[in-house]
């Protein structure tokens, strides 16, 4: 069982750049969700997926955009990277039932720089 | 969501019990209190997490004052690789809406293990 998986492990990009990071589970959770981590300012989510076919913004949701086709893969695209996105990226998932979706299963990120 | 005030750092030495604390004193009747934590360049890992009674699993256990207004975190016999970020998280279990899923990770507290 892999559980949750990312990819790339990282990338450097240069500016401007289009990228995706991928995200997959196996889980069948029905909650998907996109955090970046930042030195001092910690985790802060970017979308989140509630089922597959719909999707929310979070707290820092300018510059990025995912998609839900399916259940288990919720990919983040930076559609024109800026420096500013340079962080850890992680990608996690949940059951929705009661307060289970608050148990969330995190991947093992993706460190993004952008140059 | 309720705020959560936690010290940040701790030591314990190994094999001894490690006792986490978190205040919430602004905490509704419909909120749980969950706890993660984060080693070193992975992403974060559930704990545990309850309402009003004490809860234990195989990783720790969870004591909540009777008021509710505060919690511990215990990790009965500290090893090296219980050294991590931990994070206390004040959440309520409603669904639906743009708080849905949103874990608010504050600063933590950084617990080192020594030999």
């Amino acid at each position: 069982i892999a559980g949750i998986t990312q990819a790339p492990t990282s990338q450097i990009l240069a500016a401007g750049r289009r990228m995706t990071l991928r995200c997959t589970q196996d889980m069948r959770h029905n909650a998907m969700y996109w955090y970046r981590q930042d030195l001092g300012l910690g985790l802060r989510l970017i979308h989140y997926s509630n089922t597959a076919g719909t999707t929310g913004k979070g707290e820092v949701p300018d510059g990025y955009s995912v998609s839900r086709a399916n259940t288990d893969d919720f990919p983040l695209t930076l559609a024109s990277a800026v420096p500013s996105q340079t962080s850890v990226y992680f990608c996690a998932s949940s059951d929705s039932g009661a307060a289970r979706y608050n148990e969330q299963f995190f991947g093992p990120g993706t460190r993004l720089t952008v140059l | 969501d309720a705020k959560t005030t936690q010290p940040t750092s701790m030591d314990c030495a190994e094999g001894r019990a490690a006792n986490l604390p978190c205040n919430h004193s602004t905490i509704s009747g419909n909120e749980y209190v969950y706890w993660y934590r984060q080693i070193h360049s992975q992403g974060p890992q559930y704990i545990i997490h309850g309402l009003k009674n004490n809860e234990t699993n195989e990783m720790a256990s969870l004591i909540i004052t009777e008021d509710r207004k505060s919690s511990t975190l215990i990790l009965p016999h500290a090893t090296l690789r219980d050294t991590a970020v931990y994070y206390c998280i004040v959440r309520s279990t409603r669904a639906g809406g743009t708080s849905y899923g949103k874990l608010t990770f504050g600063q933590g507290t950084i617990l080192t293990v020594h030999p």
